[in-house]
């Protein structure tokens, strides 16, 4: 079964400009969330998405933002980029967000340089 | 609210060696508990979890760890360090029930010496 797949893998932008990553779950899979990797900041959780809804969001400000497809695919979307954007955007994916203790598998990432 | 904390940024052992990585985490209810591998360039993959079925808990590639209520900590071993275990390591606490969002520690850089 392939796993959780993300694109693209890397991607530079300027400030001001707006950026759209995708994510593709593992098959079968219906809950999908989002991190940002910082030095500074470590792991923050984005937001989290099932069946089309999103579910949790973390505390990011609202240029952050997502959906999920029907299909399960996911993408964020960042507007107005600032330098301080820069990091690697991960996303993961569950069977469902059941209450179970179901693990979150994790894509490679995308790493997002803002210059 | 839920969170973890990783002792030692940077962690050096000989090959051959025990790991010990250490992570106390606070958290209000019974907790689900995650660490997490990060090697260069990819995404985190899971080493084992904690969700109250046994204390102490195997994992992949020879790692364990043990949940100590009492001391609020879940540190993972190894008893002999391999040159491939050089890598990032994330504790992570499940804030609900099941993995919907997991706060993470700030990582531990685990270094083989050969």
């Amino acid at each position: 079964k392939a796993g959780v797949t993300q694109t693209p893998r890397y991607l530079i932008k300027t400030r001001g400009q707006q950026v759209t990553l995708s994510c593709s779950p593992i098959s079968g899979h219906r809950s999908v969330s989002w991190y940002q990797q910082t030095p500074g900041q470590g792991l923050q959780f984005l937001f989290e998405y099932f069946s089309e809804t999103q579910r949790n969001k973390g505390n990011f400000p609202g240029r952050f933002s997502g959906r999920q497809f029907s299909n399960s695919r996911s993408e964020m979307n960042v507007s107005t980029l600032e330098l301080g954007d820069s990091a690697l955007y991960l996303c993961a994916s569950m069977p469902s967000p059941s209450g179970s203790t179901d693990t979150q598998y994790f894509g490679p990432g995308t790493r997002l340089t803002v210059l | 609210a839920q969170s973890v904390t990783q002792l030692g940024s940077h962690v050096s052992v000989s090959e051959g060696a025990l790991v010990l990585l250490r992570c106390n985490y606070s958290s209000s209810v019974p907790p689900y508990l995650f660490w997490y591998v990060q090697y260069p360039n990819q995404g985190l993959q899971l080493l084992l979890k904690y969700t109250s079925a046994a204390t102490l808990v195997k994992g992949i590639n020879g790692f364990e760890a043990e949940f100590k209520k009492s001391e609020t900590s879940f540190h993972l071993t190894k008893p002999s360090a391999h040159m491939s275990d050089a890598a990032e390591y994330f504790c992570a606490v499940s804030v609900s029930q099941g993995a919907q969002k997991l706060v993470f520690g700030q990582g531990t850089r685990l270094t083989i010496n050969p």
